[in-house]
């Protein structure tokens, strides 16, 4: 089992509508959850960066994390053709280790005008 | 400010070589931690580097190594290429935790 599960979908929505990513995880010492963006040949992009349990929001993307149920989301409101993307979890234990990100696989999204 | 570079951009060689890929980070940052991305495993962690040391090190073999710098800048080397190590290699900096990644090296090996 690895340590960062994520659906890899497809998952194809059509504009404007609420995006749902989800990751679970099994390692009780993560403490920062991020997501990124990649684009098809493209290096990944941060979108979110959390610390422990709670909310973030930027714009159109709301960050949650349940520590005690070790899932986190990433919510996109109003999705654009623009969204269309892979959308990575990526997790740390923090402290000495805070570089050494786990991912999960990604999950392919696709939105249609 | 200037994102993280990365080159070559692209790479072909051939089983048995060595190549060495370069990594300049976001000015300032000190950290660059290196990452193997292929379809069927992922995006996978091989290597940390912090102020010239090695700070971390994920679960690939020996061939696999690197350095960094007195300015950052970061090398990872591959020694006898396998097939398997065909491709995108990426690298990220970070300045307190956020990581921020490189366009990649394609790495082709025939």
């Amino acid at each position: 089992q690895k340590e960062v599960e994520q659906d890899p979908g497809p998952l194809s929505v059509p504009e404007g509508a609420i995006v749902s990513l989800n990751c679970t995880y099994s390692n009780s010492a993560f403490q920062y959850f991020m997501w990124y963006r990649q684009y098809s040949r493209k290096g990944p992009e941060l979108l979110m960066y959390t610390y422990s349990s709670g909310n973030k929001e930027d714009g159109r993307f709301t960050a949650q994390v349940d520590k005690s149920s070790k899932y986190i989301s990433l919510f996109i409101r109003d999705s654009q053709p623009s969204d269309s993307a892979t959308y990575l979890c990526a997790m740390s234990e923090g402290g000495s280790t805070l570089g050494r990100l786990y991912f999960g696989r990604g999950t392919q999204l696709t939105v249609w005008p | 400010k200037a994102g993280v570079t990365q080159t070559p951009r692209y790479l072909i060689k051939t089983r048995g070589q060595q190549v060495t890929l370069s990594c300049s980070p976001i000015s300032g940052h000190r950290s660059v931690s290196w990452y193997q991305q292929t379809p069927g495993q992922g995006l996978q962690f091989l290597f940390e580097y912090f102020s010239e040391t090695q700070r971390n090190k994920g679960n690939f073999p020996g061939r696999f190594s690197g350095r960094q710098f007195s300015n950052s800048r970061s090398e990872m080397n591959v020694s006898t290429l396998e097939l398997g190590d065909s491709a995108l290699y990426l690298c990220a900096s970070s300045l307190s935790g956020e990581q921020y990644f490189g366009p990649g090296t394609r790495l082709t090996v025939t």
